[in-house]
C-alpha cells in the first residue's frame, strides 16, 4: 500500500483481557518497529523487525506482550491480561534496511484499558 | 535513563518569529540525529536529520545545529508559521540502526 495501515485506530478493552493490533507496512519495507506513546510521554521502543525474525526485543515492558511478523509483511502486537498502564498509542513504522531516516509510522492504535 | 532529552514540554510563539526546540543526549555514540514533526491522530513525519560528520544542516525553514561536545541539537524554524504547530519529536540513531526518541515538545505557533 501507499502507506503504514494499523488496525483498529482505537480499541477500548477492558482490564485483563488480550488484545491484537495489526500493522501493515509498506510493501518492500523489510524493518517493521513498534514503539508505544503513553500520555505526556515520548515514543518508547518496543520490538524490531527484519523480515520475520526479531533481533531486538528488548523494549517490551513484560512477558504480557507478544509481537510477530508473518510473510515478512504484517505483524500483529499482542497484549495478554491488558493492564491499565498499557493504556497508550502504540505506533508501527516501516523501512528498508538501514534506511533509518526513511522511517515511515502509522497512525497508530489508541489502546484504552478500563 | 533517558538517553534522547527534550526539557520542554512546550513552546509558544508568535507567527512570523523564530521557534528553536532543543534537545539533549547522553550516549556519545549516537551518530546520526533526526526531527520528526507530529499532528493530532497521526504518525510522526520525517523532518529534517543531520550527521555527526557535520553541525549543520538546511531545508528551507528548517535548520539544525549540532553541538557534539555539548550534546546538544537544536532545530530552528523560520519564520514559524501557525501551520507548524506540532509536536516534535527528537531522535537519535547509533551502529544499531534504530532510533530512540525524546519526549517530544508542544510547538504552538500564534497567528
Amino acid at each position: 500500500g501507499a502507506g503504514v495501515s494499523q488496525s483498529p485506530s482505537n480499541k477500548v478493552t477492558e482490564k485483563g483481557k488480550d488484545v491484537e493490533l495489526r500493522c501493515d507496512p509498506i510493501s518492500g519495507h523489510t524493518a517493521l518497529y513498534w514503539y508505544r506513546q503513553s500520555l505526556g510521554q515520548g515514543l518508547e521502543f518496543l520490538i524490531y523487525f527484519q523480515g520475520n525474525s526479531a533481533p531486538d526485543k528488548s523494549g517490551l515492558p513484560s512477558d504480557r506482550f507478544s509481537a510477530e511478523r508473518t510473510g515478512g509483511s504484517v505483524s500483529t502486537l499482542t497484549i495478554q491480561r491488558t493492564q491499565q498502564e498499557d493504556s497508550a498509542v502504540y505506533l508501527c513504522a516501516s523501512t528498508e534496511t538501514g534506511q533509518i531516516y526513511g522511517y515511515t509510522f502509522g497512525s497508530g492504535t489508541r489502546l484504552t484499558v478500563v | 535513563d533517558q538517553q534522547v532529552k527534550q526539557n520542554s514540554p512546550s513552546l509558544s510563539v508568535q507567527e512570523g518569529r523564530i521557534s528553536i526546540l532543543n534537545c539533549d543526549y547522553t550516549n556519545s555514540m549516537f551518530d546520526y540525529f533526526l526531527w520528526y514533526k507530529k499532528y493530532p491522530a497521526e504518525g510522526p513525519t520525517f523532518l529534517i536529520s543531520i550527521s555527526s560528520i557535520k553541525d549543520k544542516n538546511e531545508d528551507g525553514r528548517f535548520t539544525v545545529f549540532l553541538n557534539k561536545s555539548a550534546k546538544h541539537l537544536s532545530l530552528h524554524i523560520v519564520p514559524s508559521q501557525p501551520g507548524d504547530s506540532a509536536v516534535y519529536f527528537c531522535a537519535a540513531s547509533g551502529s544499531a540502526r534504530q532510533l530512540t526518541f525524546g519526549s517530544g515538545t508542544q510547538l504552538t505557533v500564534l497567528p
